[in-house]
């Protein structure tokens, strides 16, 4: 079966630096690929899906992530965080085109 | 604006009763699913439905039920035989049977036990 592992539980950045947040993947064939982003008691925003094609996929808010195929991951960045990016990322694939398999999420804190 | 509603927001279960989690949507989808969300263990997926009058277990679906009478609704059940209810319950929908289209979320329901 597909899955999911975000290999960092809580990341801490000051405000301006560059992040990355790691994603790996389990799946045999081209997975379906997506980040979500959750603020506190909310429910969750798509930040950038792939599927296919260019491997670096462009997504809302600056953000960004690069499929690699040999490393199994689709990590996301973003070059400069801002205060209003602190909230909880989710890495997702779809299981069998009907079902998506989240991640255990990784929490995003900014520091001024 | 269409989106999916999720209530009520928060909601307080004593010892052997059922509550029942109300989710609505009107943008026309035909998936809705019920994720339970809890600290460190991300989204979990509890049951899912692709068409009316249908739906299937996710991963955690024991104390749980559900109903898909209307396209629109997809009210979420947790029985008495869910015996760590305490959660962050997420709804969502989406276009049945695309990859490619993203899930629309609802702004979650926090079930708590008295």
């Amino acid at each position: 079966a597909q899955s999911v592992t975000q290999p960092d539980i809580h990341i801490t950045v000051s405000e301006g630096a560059s992040l990355e947040l790691r994603c790996n993947y389990s799946y045999g064939a081209t997975p379906y690929l997506f980040w979500y982003v959750q603020s506190p008691g909310q429910g969750l925003q798509l930040l950038l899906k792939y599927f296919s094609g260019d491997t670096l996929v462009q997504g809302i808010k600056g953000f960004e992530a690069e499929f690699k195929r040999s490393q199994s991951s689709f990590n996301l960045r973003k070059p400069s965080v801002h205060w209003s990016d602190a909230a909880e990322y989710f890495c997702a694939v779809y299981q069998d085109t009907d079902k998506l398999i989240f991640g255990t999420g990784t929490r995003l804190q900014v520091f001024p | 604006d269409g989106g999916i509603t999720q209530s009520p927001k928060y909601l307080f279960r004593k010892e052997g009763q059922n509550v029942t989690l109300s989710c609505e949507q009107n943008l026309n989808h035909d998936a809705m699913y019920w994720y339970r969300q809890d600290p460190g263990q991300g989204l979990r997926l509890i049951y899912y439905s692709q068409i009316v009058n249908d739906f299937q277990k996710g991963d955690i679906a024991e104390g749980y039920s559900v109903s898909r009478e209307k396209k629109e609704s997809f009210p979420l059940t947790v029985t008495s035989a869910q015996k760590n209810p305490t959660a962050f319950y997420l709804c969502a929908s989406s276009i049945f049977g695309n990859p490619n289209e993203k899930l629309f979320f609802g702004s979650g329901t926090q079930l708590s036990v008295l």
